[in-house]
């Protein structure tokens, strides 16, 4: 199973709602990835979690929270949003690097709209 | 900061040409380089790693050459077909290998 699973695929909410973001691979990957995508952009990494742990927060605004319950689960929780929040949140996971940096297999994207 | 260029933006090529992306990034220290492709609105599907130790990965129509001396890779796809219509990504790992950084992307359009 190579597979990287996202709920929900779609996802529209108000700025004073609260909703969460959910990822599962059953690959054995101990390393796993969110990354945000604007329209015609690049993903851009947001959070980075090794055997459960946060290990890079790149710089992401406290209304964005991510967790990690087990390891093969990756949440992100979402609260006050703003509508440039918008955007394709993707979920990638891979094998922690090591002497060898290992291909990270993406999921297929949660598309989310502020209103 | 690590920057990872693409070339060209956009690509339009008649099915059954051979053609070729360009990537390129200003820091040779990185651990691996990625392709991707992207559909519209998808996610990304892997296509071929080249650690930093290698020159070079193939996979059926596609091959890719790594100089990291020069800062370069390239994605050579044989001919080309309709089905290859999609947004194509390089990215580089550095920093422990943890962090990602991508190019902007070809979008290529194969006409039948």
């Amino acid at each position: 199973d190579t597979e990287v699973t996202q709920t929900p695929k779609h996802l529209v909410m108000g700025m004073t709602n609260k909703k969460s973001l959910k990822c599962e691979q059953h690959m054995g990957h101990r390393a796993m990835y969110w990354y945000k995508q604007k329209a015609k952009k690049p993903p851009e990494l947001m959070f980075v979690y090794s055997y459960e742990k946060l290990s890079i927060n790149e710089s992401v605004p406290s209304r964005f929270s991510p967790e990690c319950p087990n390891s093969s689960l990756l949440n992100l929780h979402l609260h006050a949003l703003q509508p440039e929040d918008s955007a394709l949140y993707l979920c990638a996971s891979s094998q922690v690097p090591g002497p060898v940096v290992h291909e990270q297999f993406f999921g297929p994207g949660t598309r989310l709209t502020v209103l | 900061k690590q920057e990872v260029t693409q070339i060209p933006a956009a690509l339009s090529v008649p099915e059954g040409e051979n053609l070729v992306l360009n990537c390129s990034f200003t820091d040779s220290a990185i651990y691996n380089l990625q392709w991707f492709r992207q559909d519209p609105g998808k996610g990304l599907t892997s296509l071929l790693l080249i650690q930093s130790s290698q020159r070079e990965q193939t996979s059926g129509r596609l091959n890719a050459s790594l100089d990291k001396s020069s800062g370069r890779s390239t994605l050579y796809i044989a001919a080309s077909q309709p089905g290859d219509s999609a947004t194509y990504l390089c990215a580089v790992s550095n920093t422990g290998g943890f962090k990602t950084i991508f190019g902007a992307g070809t979008r290529l359009f194969v006409k039948a």
